[in-house]
């Protein structure tokens, strides 16, 4: 297996625009996690799926970021309007159950000037 | 609420000594805890785990101990090399979700 794919690996944008982070779990996991990582704050949980519903979102900062599973392997993580202090790394994990060990996707450099 | 929290941000050693880095927890039902290890520029990877129902564990060069008496967790690496600079995460559930704390960062010399 792959593991979980996410692209891009880097992005860099100017304050205001739209960002989409993709991601593709491993194929039969069941629970899909969006983390950000800061030096401040550390690994952060934003939201996670379980079969492609949002259970937790809790963790998502605010209106401007929006995440969706439209089927087992794909999920995105919108910001929209961008802000520079959403600059971080985004990482994407997957699970084949709950409260079962993560896989982790290579993360999503932001930086939003 | 559920947090897990590292002792150390950061534990330096030399090559070939043994590494520990401790975890506390403050959740009591919290009965599974997993050891991530995350490289620069990658994302966490597992090592090692421990259910609720032990309180010690061994892989290969790492063991991981549990003290629920006093919600406490520690990660030891033998034999330090090179390889094992990182910054080590402890998680646990047991919750709803999963929770991290900022990491401690292992820092291996010559």
């Amino acid at each position: 297996d792959a593991g979980v794919i996410q692209s891009p690996r880097h992005e860099v944008t100017e304050m205001g625009q739209e960002v989409t982070l993709r991601c593709k779990p491993i194929s039969g996991h069941d629970y899909l996690f969006w983390y950000r990582q800061t030096m401040m704050r550390g690994l952060e949980l934003l939201i996670y799926f379980n079969n492609n519903v949002p259970i937790d979102d809790s963790g998502m900062p605010e209106d401007r970021f929006s995440a969706k599973m439209p089927n087992a392997s794909f999920s995105t993580l919108k910001i929209q309007p961008s802000e520079p202090r959403d600059s971080a790394v985004y990482f994407c994990a997957s699970s084949g159950g709950k409260g079962e060990k993560l896989f982790f996707g290579s993360g999503t450099q932001l930086s939003v000037l | 609420g559920e947090s897990v929290g590292l002792h150390l941000p950061t534990l330096s050693v030399q090559e070939g000594d043994n590494s520990i880095i401790n975890c506390a927890y403050s959740n009591s039902a919290s009965d599974y805890f997993i050891w991530y290890k995350q490289e620069s520029g990658k994302g966490p990877q597992f090592i090692i785990d421990i259910r609720s129902n032990m309180d010690k564990r061994q892989g290969q060069r790492v063991t991981v101990l549990l003290n629920k008496t006093v919600k406490h967790l520690s990660l030891q690496i033998a034999a330090t090399q090179p390889g094992d600079s990182a910054v080590y995460f402890c998680s646990g559930t047991g919750f709803q979700k999963l929770v991290f704390g900022t990491g401690t960062r292992l820092l291996v010399s010559p």
